[in-house]
């Protein structure tokens, strides 16, 4: 089976540094995907990583660990439109993504 | 132009009825999906195609049946819509690893 979990909700300080944490037990594995997804819209694509260490795209940046179920999501310099849901996707063998809940990312002056 | 469309945006409708969602796509990807989104649930797989010939069952397909009529177009039905049916509707496309979006369709079922 596929579990996925990550944080229902967090807060940040615009300006600051977040990090959303995603864990996930999978019975294949062949990528890990982050998306963005604002209220009301279709989710966009964040980063994918295959392969453990970390990948950095601007201000963010995502980490995997294989051995660990584990990655995370970092946001730097927080700005308000950075405000949104970012869900966490696993692709198994034969390419079907399973994505957690999402995490809601309130970002406040 | 948006790369992928989906139509209705809105739908509202009563139980029993037979609803088709309809996803068109201009990226030239292979491999389309429908995925519905519920509050606290996150996007789950209804269906998945590879190519024009290929039709998978994704993890919630029960109620649903889907259509891959071209590689552009790929359309979801609801044969005979029930209230749980209500949700937000997303097709995508992919060619290997990212999957882009539609902006989805809100299906109210009464």
């Amino acid at each position: 089976g596929q579990n996925i979990d990550q944080p229902t909700e967090m807060t940040a300080t615009e300006g600051a540094i977040v990090q959303i944490n995603c864990t996930y037990q999978t019975s294949g594995f062949n990528g890990l995907f982050w998306y963005q997804q604002h209220a009301g819209e279709a989710p966009t694509f964040l980063s994918y990583n295959v392969l453990d260490g970390l990948e950095e795209k601007g201000r963010f940046s995502s980490f995997l660990s294989r051995s660990k179920g584990y990655s995370y999501l970092l946001l730097k310099e927080l700005q308000m439109k950075d405000s949104a849901s970012y869900l966490c996707a696993v692709r198994s063998y034969g390419n079907k993504l399973v994505f957690g809940a999402g995490t809601i990312l309130r970002v406040k002056s | 132009d948006a790369d992928v469309t989906q139509t209705p945006r809105n739908r509202i409708t009563k139980t029993g009825k037979r609803i088709m969602l309809e996803c068109s796509q201009t990226k030239g990807h292979d491999r389309m999906y429908w995925y519905r989104q519920d509050p606290g649930l996150g996007l789950r797989l209804i269906y998945y195609s590879f190519d024009v010939k290929d039709i998978n069952k994704g993890e919630i397909s029960d109620g649903y049946s889907v259509s891959r009529q071209a590689q552009a177009k790929f359309s979801l039905s609801l044969e005979s819509a029930i209230p749980n049916q209500t949700a937000l509707y997303f097709c995508a496309t992919s060619r290997v690893n990212e999957q882009f979006f539609g902006p989805g369709t809100r299906l109210t079922v009464l």
